[in-house]
């Protein structure tokens, strides 16, 4: 069983659509997150949600929404997608109050958009 | 500047070298990950660090917290080891986000 699941791996659209992303856990984190890893290999943190709950929104376009029906599934939903939205984007989950122990990342789902 | 600072940026080495790659962080880091991601490929914790030294197999991680600095040894390289090797900052109990260093790029001639 994957641990992180990401879907879908790839995903190619136009300019000025609507895309969503879907990430599940099933190892019973608190915490999940969604990194974007750019052209450049950086990654930077998105955002971070505890228990349903957002913690963190690193200063993200309002044209990316996360959103958490339950504590083992974060979905990133991005309106009106624009060139630059075009990256690798990463969902990890972790226990929360561990220090960073047991992080797990799922694999990735490449965005192209054209 | 970025919080975590890593060196090199691409690294090349014969097999069978000792491989070191740097990592400096800056105050509010409490504890480092080591990530591997390989060529179109997830990425994997090595190892988390807030003290001391890790070891697993060929890899060794080492943390200097009065001087913010972890290393990563990689003993005996193969070709398997090419990959992108990335450090990365834990924010503190409470705030796990983590802050990235740019990544090494190794490869491993045979």
């Amino acid at each position: 069983d994957t641990a992180v699941s990401q879907t879908p791996k790839y995903l190619v659209t136009q300019m000025g659509n609507d895309k969503s992303i879907k990430c599940e856990q099933n190892l019973g984190h608190d915490t999940m997150y969604w990194y974007k890893q750019d052209s450049k290999k950086f990654l930077k943190i998105m955002f971070s949600y505890n228990n349903k709950e957002l913690i963190i929104n690193e200063t993200v376009p309002n044209r990316f929404s996360p959103k958490s029906p339950d504590k083992a599934h974060l979905n990133l939903h991005i309106n009106s997608l624009e060139l630059g939205d075009s990256a690798v984007y990463f969902c990890a989950s972790s226990p929360r109050g561990t220090g960073g122990y047991g992080y797990t990342f799922g694999s990735g789902t490449r965005l192209t958009v054209v | 500047k970025n919080e975590v600072e890593q060196s090199p940026q691409n690294l090349t080495a014969q097999e069978g070298e000792f491989i070191t790659i740097n990592c400096s962080y800056s105050v509010g880091i409490s504890a480092l990950h080591w990530l591997q991601q390989h060529p179109g490929g997830g990425i994997v914790s090595l190892f988390m660090l807030s003290s001391g030294k890790k070891k697993h197999g060929r890899l060794i991680a080492t943390i200097n917290i009065q001087e913010k600095h972890s290393s990563l040894h990689i003993t005996a390289s193969h070709p398997r080891d090419s990959a992108v090797y990335i450090c990365a900052g834990v924010g503190g109990f409470g705030n796990e986000k983590l802050t990235f260093g740019t990544g090494t790029r190794l490869t491993i001639i045979p």
